[in-house]
């Protein structure tokens, strides 16, 4: 079974600075896709960025990017001149490729401070 | 506009009373889940559907029913809820392949369900 870990519960990070989320994953595929999910206080699920294994190059989305290391199991997410806005609890998912569940890990909460 | 929708957004109900909440999508999506969240254990799946009349368990099943009889919905049946059900419940959709869109879930608002 493919198990996802998010070893940080909560972190802070200031206005304008650049912080990086954790998260590992256990699987046997060599296929799969890997997201990252942001949960606002609204509760709303909201895809952040997502990375399919089979490209070796990092997903990038405005100030949001990956740093996906296949041979480690490791699928951080990096922002960028961070925002009030960003301050949400954020969630790794993992999808193999050729199966229908989406495991999702425990959730970083994330507090953007002034 | 392209979403899920699942009603009721909150409710408060005793043990023992059968409920529904229900997922409708707009997307022609094949792929439909349903998820639980509680703090501390992220989002577990109960239970999915990869098309009409096809269903499936996912991590947490137990004391839930779904039925898929048509592409656009996927209610989820508590038959008998007890307190251990109470949590914020999720459906979500997509479809699976390759290209713009393909694999990303998207996610109804969340349904508050508190079980007395």
């Amino acid at each position: 079974a493919q198990t996802v870990t998010q070893s940080q519960p909560e972190m802070s990070v200031q206005e304008a600075e650049t912080v990086t989320l954790s998260c590992t994953y256990d699987t046997s595929e060599n296929n799969y896709y890997l997201f990252w999910y942001k949960q606002p206080p609204s509760r709303q699920m909201i895809l952040v960025i997502r990375q399919e294994a089979y490209k070796q190059q990092n997903a990038t989305e405005n100030r949001f990017s990956v740093n996906f290391q296949k041979a480690a199991k490791s699928f951080s997410l990096k922002i960028s001149d961070s925002q009030l806005g960003d301050t949400a609890m954020y969630f790794c998912a993992f999808r193999p490729g050729t199966a229908s569940k989406l495991t999702f890990g425990t959730g970083t909460r994330l507090q953007v401070t002034l | 506009e392209a979403q899920v929708t699942q009603n009721p957004r909150y409710l408060i109900t005793v043990t023992g009373k059968k409920l529904t909440v229900t997922c409708s999508q707009n997307m022609n999506h094949e792929y439909m889940s349903w998820y639980r969240q509680d703090p501390g254990l992220g989002l577990r799946q109960i239970y999915y559907s990869m098309n009409v009349e096809v269903t499936d368990k996912g991590d947490v099943p137990e004391g839930y029913k779904v039925s898929r009889k048509e592409k656009r919905n996927f209610p989820l049946i508590l038959e008998s809820p007890s307190p251990n059900q109470t949590s914020l419940y999720f459906c979500a959709s997509s479809f699976w392949g390759r290209g713009s869109g393909a694999n990303v879930l998207t996610f109804g608002a969340g349904s508050r369900l508190t079980v007395l």
